[in-house]
């Protein structure tokens, strides 16, 4: 399993733009990068996957270098209740035997 | 609503007790992944069956078991509690083909 490294925590204001990137430097050939999201006592929810180049949806964007080694998930005008966990996963989506290996996460903090 | 339903919510009981959790995972998902997410912990993957049959297995303990039913409905079983237990524990479902796995609300387990 490929391991992930995402920073600890990071602080934005209201309507930014928000950048977090996640290290996976062992990502496999058939690996793809998985974005979640988890509110406290909450169970974790799919924003965005990806596999190469750029990914776009109604709530993110996930950026993929070439090399695969990195990524980027992207938030757009941030707001309060995008403060929350946010999980990079690496993994094989395929197939009928797969770990969804959670990483330490990113806590985001959306201030006013 | 993730289409995941556990039961129950809440749960306390004794240390040495034994407890069991219910998993319906959303109509069609053929898998069902377990976590445990102790306070201020991130999620540790203990186990994942499919269609029936145990598929993958993480950090799960020897006193705890799952298993999953011919509707597709899943249990998992903790023995001889802990106070180091307490945590909250939840259910994810996805399909085969399917790329994202969709989580219940979790059961808060306390063991006292």
């Amino acid at each position: 399993l490929a391991k992930t490294t995402q920073p600890i925590s990071m602080d934005s204001y209201e309507g930014q733009e928000v950048n977090i990137t996640c290290s996976h430097n062992n990502i496999a050939t058939n690996d793809y990068i998985t974005w979640y999201q988890q509110f406290p006592s909450q169970g974790p929810r799919f924003i965005i996957q990806g596999y190469k180049t750029k990914v776009t949806n109604e709530v993110a964007s996930l950026f993929i270098p070439a090399d695969r080694k990195s990524s980027t998930l992207s938030l757009p005008r941030v707001s309060l209740s995008d403060t929350a966990v946010y999980y990079c996963l690496v993994g094989d989506p395929s197939g009928s035997a797969r770990q969804l290996t959670f990483g330490s996460g990113t806590q985001l903090t959306v201030l006013p | 609503d993730s289409g995941v339903t556990q039961t129950p919510k809440h749960l306390i009981t004794a240390t040495g007790q034994r407890v069991t959790l219910r998993c319906s995972p959303r109509s069609g998902d053929l898998s069902v992944y377990w976590y445990q997410q102790s306070l201020d912990q991130g999620l540790q993957f203990l186990i994942q069956y499919y269609n029936g049959e145990e598929r993958a297995k993480g950090n799960i303990l020897e006193r705890f078991s799952a298993q999953q039913f011919p509707d597709l409905h899943s249990e998992l079983n903790l023995s001889s509690l802990e106070l180091g237990d307490s945590a909250l524990y939840f259910c994810a479902s996805s399909g085969v083909v399917n790329t994202e796995a969709f989580f219940g609300q979790g059961t808060r387990l306390t063991v006292v």
